[in-house]
């Protein structure tokens, strides 16, 4: 079974401070997505990372992904509090595997 | 607004008894897939159907069941339901299958008392 573990469970952080979140596995995927979930929605899909070592850019996030493809990161740059909400990562193995979510980051950013 | 309405928003019911959750996809997307989360387990993947047909399958009980209608839209049956059933049940749709970006509905959230 493909398992997806994140770090920190818990962020708590002042507006403008940088924070990174990080998703580890010791499965290969051959894609990882990043969503972020907000109080009484469902999770919105905010990148998906399909090479090994590939950086993608959204604003202010920045999201890694390992170059083995097991792991990858998100960097938030100067945290805002519109950026408070759960963060999943979910890994796509190969053939027609559902989604493996890992049990997601909350972030609180406190103005 | 992702597209992917669900119905009801909320629900409380008891111990044993049988509820049935309904979403309808994004228009023109032919898969459809329910999760559940909780606090202590996070977003697991019940079940997948395109197009009518159940496509995967992933840790749903028994006491549950889902089904995918002609014109696309899908429901989820829990039976015999337990105070652990509580939880947040989400739907998502997709154009084809696996490997495409879901979109995801706005949930039921479900209380067993």
């Amino acid at each position: 079974t493909q398992l997806l573990e994140q770090s920190p469970q818990f962020l708590s952080i002042q507006e403008g401070e940088n924070l990174t979140v990080y998703c580890n596995s010791s499965s290969v995927f051959s894609s990882l997505q990043w969503y972020r979930q907000e109080p009484g929605e469902g999770p919105v899909l905010l990148v998906t990372v399909v090479t090994g070592g590939e950086v993608k850019k959204l604003k202010r996030l920045t999201f890694q992904f390992g170059d083995a493809r097991k792991d990858s990161s998100l960097h938030i740059t100067a945290a805002q509090p519109g950026d408070t909400g759960l963060y999943l990562c979910a890994g796509e193995g190969s053939g027609n595997t559902p989604l493996v979510f890992g049990k997601g980051t909350r972030l609180s950013v406190i103005a | 607004d992702s597209g992917v309405t669900q119905t009801p928003k909320h629900l409380i019911t008891a111990t044993g008894q049988r509820v049935t959750l309904r979403c309808s996809p994004r228009s023109g997307d032919l898969s459809v897939y329910w999760y559940q989360q909780s606090l202590d387990q996070g977003l697991q993947f019940l079940i997948q159907y395109y197009n009518g047909e159940e496509r995967a399958k992933g840790n749903i009980l028994e006491r549950f069941s889902a089904q995918q209608f002609p014109d696309l839209h899908s429901e989820l049956n829990l039976s015999s339901l337990e105070l652990g059933d509580s939880a947040l049940y989400f739907c998502a749709s997709s154009p084809g299958g696996q490997g495409e970006t879901q979109y995801f509905g706005p949930g039921t959230r479900l209380l067993v008392l």
